[in-house]
C-alpha cells in the first residue's frame, strides 16, 4: 500500500516560489510502477492536475501553470517535488500529490497524499 | 478548451437511486476512459470508479459508472448519509494532454 504524505511551508509571499515535498512509502518511486502527480483545490473549488513525473524523468505539465511549475525526483529519499514560480493570491490551495498506475489507462489516481494548505499572502 | 461539466448539486432521500452527469468532448471523455472521486469535506479525493465503470476494492456495488458517447453518469443506489460527498468526474484530455476534472458535484441527502 502506497502511502503519500505532502511537507513545505504553509504560507508564502507573492512572487516567491512554492515549494512542497511529497515523500513516498510503502513503495519505491524508482520502481516504475507509478506516475507522480501534484494537484490542487482551492478553497471550495474542484481539482486541478498541474503535472506529474515518471522514473524516467519525463513530465508533463498543465499548460495553465507551465511556464511556472517544476516538478521533480528524489530517488535517494523516496521524495517527489513541487516548484511553483511567481505566484498570486489565486495560487492559494491545497495541494495534494498522487499517484497513477503506469500499467492502468486512463490515469486514474489510486493514491492521494493528504494535502498542504499554502496560503499566499504578505 | 476544453471542459468537463457538471451539475454542481444534485440531492436524493436514503433508499433512493441518484445519477450525477459528465459530459465532455471528443478530445476526453469521447475518446477516453472516464474515473469518479468520492471527497469528504476536509479531506482528499477517493477513486470510486476508474475505466467508465470499474470499481476498486472496497468500493459499494451501489456505486456504478457508464459512458456513452462524449458523456458520462455515475449512479448512486440506495442512497445512504454517509454518501453525501462531493464527486468528481476525470479523464485524459488529449488537448491539455493530461487529465481534466470535472468541476465537482455537492450530493446532499435529504
Amino acid at each position: 500500500q502506497v502511502r503519500l504524505q505532502e511537507s513545505g511551508p504553509v504560507l508564502v509571499k507573492p512572487s516567491q516560489t512554492l515549494s512542497l515535498t511529497c515523500t513516498v512509502s510503502g513503495g519505491s518511486i524508482s520502481s516504475g510502477d507509478y506516475y507522480w502527480s501534484w494537484i490542487r483545490q482551492p478553497a471550495g473549488k474542484g481539482l486541478e492536475w498541474l503535472g506529474r513525473i515518471y522514473i524516467t524523468g519525463n513530465t508533463k505539465y498543465n499548460p495553465s501553470v507551465k511556464s511556472r511549475v517544476t516538478i521533480s525526483m528524489d530517488t535517494s529519499k523516496n521524495q517527489v517535488s513541487l516548484k511553483l514560480s511567481s505566484v498570486t493570491a489565486a495560487d492559494t490551495a491545497v495541494y495534494y500529490c498522487a499517484a497513477t498506475d503506469y500499467y492502468v489507462s486512463g490515469s486514474p489516481f489510486d493514491y492521494w497524499g493528504q494535502g498542504n494548505l499554502v496560503t499566499v499572502s504578505s | 478548451q476544453s471542459v468537463m461539466t457538471q451539475p454542481p448539486s444534485a440531492s436524493g432521500t436514503p433508499g433512493q437511486r441518484v445519477t450525477i452527469s459528465c459530459s465532455g468532448s471528443s478530445s476526453n471523455i469521447g475518446s477516453k476512459t472516464v474515473n469518479w472521486y468520492q471527497q469528504f469535506p476536509g479531506t482528499a479525493p477517493k477513486l470510486l470508479i476508474h475505466s467508465n465503470d470499474q470499481r476498486p476494492s472496497g468500493v459499494p456495488d451501489r456505486f456504478s459508472g457508464s459512458k456513452s458517447g462524449t458523456s458520462a453518469s455515475l449512479a448512486i443506489s440506495g442512497l445512504q448519509s454517509e454518501d453525501e460527498a462531493d464527486y468528481y468526474c476525470s479523464a485524459w484530455d488529449d488537448n491539455m494532454n493530461g487529465p481534466m476534472f470535472g468541476g465537482g458535484t455537492k450530493l446532499t441527502v435529504l
